[in-house]
């Protein structure tokens, strides 16, 4: 089956610390994007890749970083940086930017 | 500046008791229009993708329409397995999606 896996579902982490979440899809998708989801908001974009090696900033990059080093795999590190990091993050892709995005089911991280 | 407003915020019906859910852009430049649909706790699952106004999708008890300004999610005799949030999205003249803060919509048996 294709699709978009993420893990973990959930994660937890003491403040200061670092912490990757995982993205990996199997739907030969160019493009990739992480977003994040809060309780009220819609979905804000942090970062997106149209192609390996290469990736951009979406609108509210600070405190996070990725890399694009495969076609299949995006991961998403939350750094100490981010003011305000407990949050639903949400992975995507897509054959094209211009096509619909698939997500995958998330990851639920608390910082305390 | 490019935005999207999803209304109402939260919908409650009857089950078979017909509605619709609003979706209005403002953007320079609609290149796509997507319907979503969201359970708690989940990733948003891919309901339609509409690109030009007077365009029209259906899926079982959903149909999505677009016109210039808007977009409906119209939902005939819904189940209460109907029930989720749903989330509209443009694309305007850049590579992002822009999504508006969706409708939770509970159906009753």
């Amino acid at each position: 089956d294709g699709g978009i896996t993420q893990s973990p579902k959930y994660l937890f982490r003491k403040e200061g610390q670092n912490v990757t979440l995982s993205c990996e899809q199997n739907l030969n998708h160019d493009a990739m994007y992480w977003y994040r989801q809060d309780p009220g908001q819609g979905l804000r974009l942090i970062y997106y890749s149209q192609i390996v090696n290469d990736f951009q900033k979406g609108d509210i990059a600070e405190g996070y970083s990725v890399s694009r080093e495969k076609k299949e795999s995006f991961p998403l590190t939350v750094t100490s940086a981010q003011k305000n990091p407990t949050a639903f993050y949400l992975c995507a892709s897509s054959r094209d930017p211009v096509y619909e995005q698939y997500f995958g089911p998330g990851t639920r991280l608390t910082v305390t | 500046e490019d935005q999207v407003t999803q209304s109402p915020e939260a919908l409650r019906l009857q089950e078979g008791e017909s509605s619709s859910l609003n979706c209005s852009y403002t953007v320079s430049g609609l290149r796509g229009l997507f319907w979503y649909r969201q359970d708690p706790g989940k990733g948003p699952e891919f309901l339609f993708t509409l690109y030009s106004a007077g365009e029209e999708k259906e899926k079982e008890r959903l149909k999505a329409t677009l016109t210039k300004k808007e977009s409906f999610l119209h939902i005939t005799a819904p189940k209460p397995e109907d029930s989720a949030t749903y989330l509209c999205a443009v694309q305007a003249n850049t590579d992002k999606l822009i999504f508006g803060t969706g409708t939770r919509l509970q159906v009753f048996p």
